[in-house]
């Protein structure tokens, strides 16, 4: 079935390591997401790529990084320099030549800073 | 910039009852999208309904209802009959088609209680 697969979905990290949370997915979308969700609160955008090779800075990048390879991947890099990166990260797709097109998310990857 | 404010960080409602989620938006683009979003527990994303700036109709969705009122920029989720399984967390979002062109802006959700 097609969809998005982010994991892990859980992950521990040491004060001070970089982690990579994977999201793949196989919609055929061109527009990928990444957001941040801490707890009771909504979504914050940290990056987003309408295109490969191509991404944007969303509203909360510092201390994050992502890369676009491939159309169908778009990994994110929580960094050392991120102060607060305990939360659910959430990466979502979407048509790019559907302006009225819906988000499509992946189950989530729950990061816990030790 | 655009921005979603929604003012009830939590409602009930007694099962089989209808239930009305607010939000309201703000946002410079001529032209948009509004959305809602429920999330169980399980933390997932679910798309419940869309509605376009300039769609003549309100929109819906089985159950779901949207309640677009332009002039003043509110776009209210309608549960009717609502039923256990509706207990999650509801988010309203937006997407300009200009200048906020692929950014979608998420409120901060209502989370919904379903009473037996």
């Amino acid at each position: 079935d097609g969809g998005i697969t982010q994991s892990p979905k859980y992950l521990f990290r040491k004060e001070g390591q970089n982690v990579t949370l994977s999201c793949e997915q196989n919609l055929n979308h061109d527009a990928m997401y990444w957001y941040r969700q801490d707890p009771g609160q909504g979504l914050r955008l940290i990056y987003y790529s309408q295109i490969v090779n191509d991404f944007q800075k969303g509203d909360i990048a510092e201390g994050y990084s992502v890369s676009r390879e491939k159309k169908e991947s778009f990994p994110l890099t929580v960094t050392s320099a991120q102060k607060n990166p305990t939360a659910f990260y959430l990466c979502a797709s979407s048509a790019r030549d559907r302006d009225t097109g819906e988000l499509f998310f992946g189950e989530g990857s729950r990061l816990t800073v030790l | 910039a655009q921005k979603i404010t929604q003012t009830q960080p939590g409602m009930f409602v007694q099962e089989k009852e209808a239930v009305t989620l607010d939000c309201t938006y703000d946002t410079s683009d001529p032209s948009y999208g509004l959305f809602w979003y429920k999330q169980p527990s399980s933390g997932e994303m679910i798309f419940l309904i869309y509605q376009g700036s300039y769609d003549q109709q309100n929109a819906t969705e089985g159950r779901y209802s949207l309640n677009f009122q332009k002039a003043r920029k509110s776009a209210n989720l309608v549960i009717s009959a609502s039923q256990l399984g509706d207990s999650a967390m509801y988010f309203c979002a937006m997407r300009g088609f200009r200048t906020n062109a692929g950014k979608s802006t998420f409120g901060d959700g209502t989370t919904l209680t379903v009473k037996p």
